[in-house]
């Protein structure tokens, strides 16, 4: 059972749009919801992240938009360049001491130029 | 944010023979520490967590003789494929949390294996 699952798969996006990458969870006891980066043959890295408690977070071009009822949260990338095309993960967890991020299926973005 | 550092980035064996990927915590002492597994275009599937001074714990299907995790020290952990073989082939990407920061992860920037 997929406990966090992402939309779309892929995204092409031009210069200067905006791209959005949504992602819905089933675990009410998740706390944690952090959006990460990865560009081929490198680790992921944290974009930013999400508590229940504030419904949208922003740092620079990204926002991170979330929906406590829904159980739903999403990624906004502003003002998309090539530079960010990547691929990006959502992830889910619980405050439990020990527990692991789990992680969406990714959506490659292509931001052409 | 703090470093986690991964060695070898890369390494080609042969079929049969024992790799050892290295997990190392630069600048905090990791308590957790966690080693996931990608393939190409897949997302990461978390192989096991292991605390320092403690037994890792396998996910459901993980073979725990083929994957040995030691977390022997608070800025070290290893994960060693034993008789690996073509199917192991994959990309190896550890990630630390310390004892303060309340969820954050810290990945490595992985180690991609090929069995020839």
């Amino acid at each position: 059972q997929q406990q966090v699952k992402q939309s779309p798969q892929s995204l092409i996006v031009q210069k200067g749009g905006i791209s959005i990458i949504n992602c819905a969870y089933e675990n009410t006891a998740f706390d944690y919801f952090p959006w990460y980066q990865q560009f081929p043959g490198k680790g992921p890295a944290l974009l930013i992240a999400i508590r229940p408690d504030v419904s949208e977070k922003k740092e620079g071009r990204f926002t991170i938009s979330f929906n406590k009822s829904a159980k739903q949260f999403s990624l906004h990338i502003m003002d998309s360049q090539p530079g960010d095309s990547a691929t990006y993960f959502c992830a889910a967890m619980t405050d439990q001491a020990g527990t692991a991020l789990i992680f969406g299926k990714g959506t490659t973005l292509s931001v052409s130029s | 944010g703090a470093v986690v550092s991964q060695h070898p980035s890369r390494v080609i064996c042969k079929s049969g023979t024992s790799v050892k990927i290295e997990c190392r915590s630069l600048d905090f002492q990791a308590t957790t520490m966690f080693w996931y597994r990608q393939f190409p275009k897949q997302s990461l599937m978390l192989m096991a967590t292991s605390n320092e001074g403690s037994k890792a714990t396998y996910e459901q299907g993980v073979e725990k003789d083929k994957f040995l995790i030691n977390h022997a020290s608070l800025t070290l952990s290893t994960l060693t494929v034993t008789s690996a073989h073509p199917e192991d082939s994959s990309f190896y990407i550890c990630s630390a949390r310390t004892g303060t920061s309340r969820n954050e992860q810290f990945f490595g920037p992985g180690t991609r294996l090929t069995v020839l």
